[in-house]
């Protein structure tokens, strides 16, 4: 089956540190990558969409400058919190769906929780 | 006002007993996946849906699509502690879409 790995799984850092979570397809190639945001008890919300070689898509809200996003290539997309503070503390997951083909599920990572003392 | 509404949020039911749980929109979607997470992990995709009035089984799980493709459910006979979980579910608009994601409902089968 499609394997999407993120890493770090966990991060704890201090207020001001900028993190990079990265998101690998490990058995297939994905053009297009996915970000959401997760707090305690709640649903996944979409952050970005991010296709490769090209500027990932923000949905509204979300701070570009704040959650830089690179997919450089076709198994790598990467998530930047930078200067991050307290309230970016959160579980952060990325999926990943096969390129050339539109109807494939998105699979997804195992997340990453980041939290920022 | 969230495009996906799950019902109920939250169900605490004993082994053995059925659930059922609702994603229900006013807006068409052309699939709809269910996922179920745990914590500290990712979403684990159950099952897509793509027809209207789809049924479709996974050992206990019952999945259905809404013949006119904007609302789904999915039923768990035979609840096992095992299956507690958040359980999520997205839908795409239209293929290649972004998902959206229901506000989930979190299932806990009590030994």
């Amino acid at each position: 089956g499609a394997v999407v790995s993120q890493h770090p799984s966990r991060v704890i850092c201090k207020s001001g540190t900028s993190v990079k979570i990265e998101c690998r397809s490990l058995d297939f190639q994905a053009t297009t990558m996915f970000w959401y945001r997760q707090f305690p008890k709640q649903s996944l919300m979409l952050m970005a969409t991010s296709n490769e070689g090209s500027k990932a898509t923000y949905e509204q809200g979300v701070e570009k400058d704040k959650f830089l996003i690179n997919h450089a290539s076709l198994t790598l997309s990467t998530l930047t919190v930078t200067s991050a503070h307290p309230e970016d503390s959160s579980f952060y997951i990325c999926s990943a769906r096969i390129s050339g083909d539109l109807n494939q599920p998105q699979h997804f990572g195992d997340g990453t929780r980041l939290s920022i003392l | 006002t969230q495009l996906l509404e799950q019902s109920p949020q939250f169900l605490s039911i004993q082994e053995g007993e059925n659930l059922t749980v609702y994603c229900n929109s006013s807006s068409v979607f052309s699939s709809l996946q269910w996922y179920r997470q745990e914590p500290g992990e990712g979403p684990v995709l159950l099952v897509t849906v793509v027809t209207g009035g789809e049924v479709k089984k996974l050992k206990r799980l019952t999945f259905q699509f809404g013949d006119a493709r904007k609302d789904s459910s999915l039923h768990i006979t035979a609840a096992q502690p095992g299956d507690t979980g958040l359980y999520l579910c997205a839908g795409n608009k239209a293929a290649g879409n972004k998902l959206t994601f229901g506000g989930g409902t979190r299932v806990l089968v009590k030994p």
